[in-house]
């Protein structure tokens, strides 16, 4: 059973950049979370998604956006980047929204 | 919504002793996690553990839903076990996962 797995593992982008992150679901999970982790805090949820649809969201601006695909990955889209979105953003699959989360290994996002 | 407190922020113990980390909710809960994040920032989930007692080898949790807290218990703490343990708890909507600000551990041989 492969677990979830995250696209790339680090990145650096410029002040104003757009960036893509990808995340795999494990077998069988439907639900995807994103968050994000800044430096010495724990992680904070940016929204999940469950059979393609967003079902919550904590609070970040518009400019984070995100889709699931129909096999259940997702992606998240962060545009006009700032320097305060430099973070480790972690993804995490369950077999439903309610149910135990497994996490991702993260991509490190750094903004110059 | 909910607030999650860890205690203690930080613990240093020799190899060998044991530990006892604190998590506090604000409010009744559904679904209560415990996480170890590794160096590399991976979370590894130790225990998805909403009421009751768990037992993983020299670890284990026990969490009172009607008192709003939980105890992951570490015994015979190897210095492997360092870094830093998070637990997290379901918003009212079931959806968001609320951390804690977490419990640095360091293991020294």
């Amino acid at each position: 059973e492969t677990g979830v797995t995250q696209s790339p593992t680090h990145l650096i982008k410029t002040r104003g950049q757009q960036v893509t992150l990808r995340c795999s679901s494990q077998s069988g999970h439907n639900t995807v979370s994103w968050y994000q982790q800044a430096l010495g805090q724990g992680p904070q949820f940016i929204f999940q998604y469950y059979r393609e649809e967003e079902n919550g969201r904590g609070n970040f601006p518009p400019r984070f956006s995100g889709l699931q695909f129909p096999n259940y990955s997702s992606e998240l889209n962060v545009n006009a980047l700032e320097l305060d979105d430099s973070a480790l953003y972690l993804c995490a699959s369950s077999p439903s929204p309610h149910n135990e989360q497994f996490f991702g290994p993260g991509t490190r996002l750094t903004v110059l | 919504g909910i607030q999650v407190e860890q205690s203690p922020p930080d613990l240093i113990l020799q190899e060998g002793a044991n530990s006892t980390l604190r998590c506090n909710f604000s409010d009744s809960v559904n679904n209560l996690q415990w996480f170890h994040q590794n160096p590399w920032g991976q979370l590894i989930n130790l225990f998805y553990i909403p009421s009751g007692t768990k037992q993983n080898g020299r670890l284990s949790a026990t969490t009172v839903a009607t008192e709003r807290y939980s105890l992951l218990y570490i015994s015979s703490s190897q210095t492997t076990d360092s870094g830093v343990y998070f637990c997290a708890a379901y918003n009212q909507a079931g959806t968001a996962l609320i951390f804690g600000k977490g419990t640095t551990l360091s293991v020294s041989s």
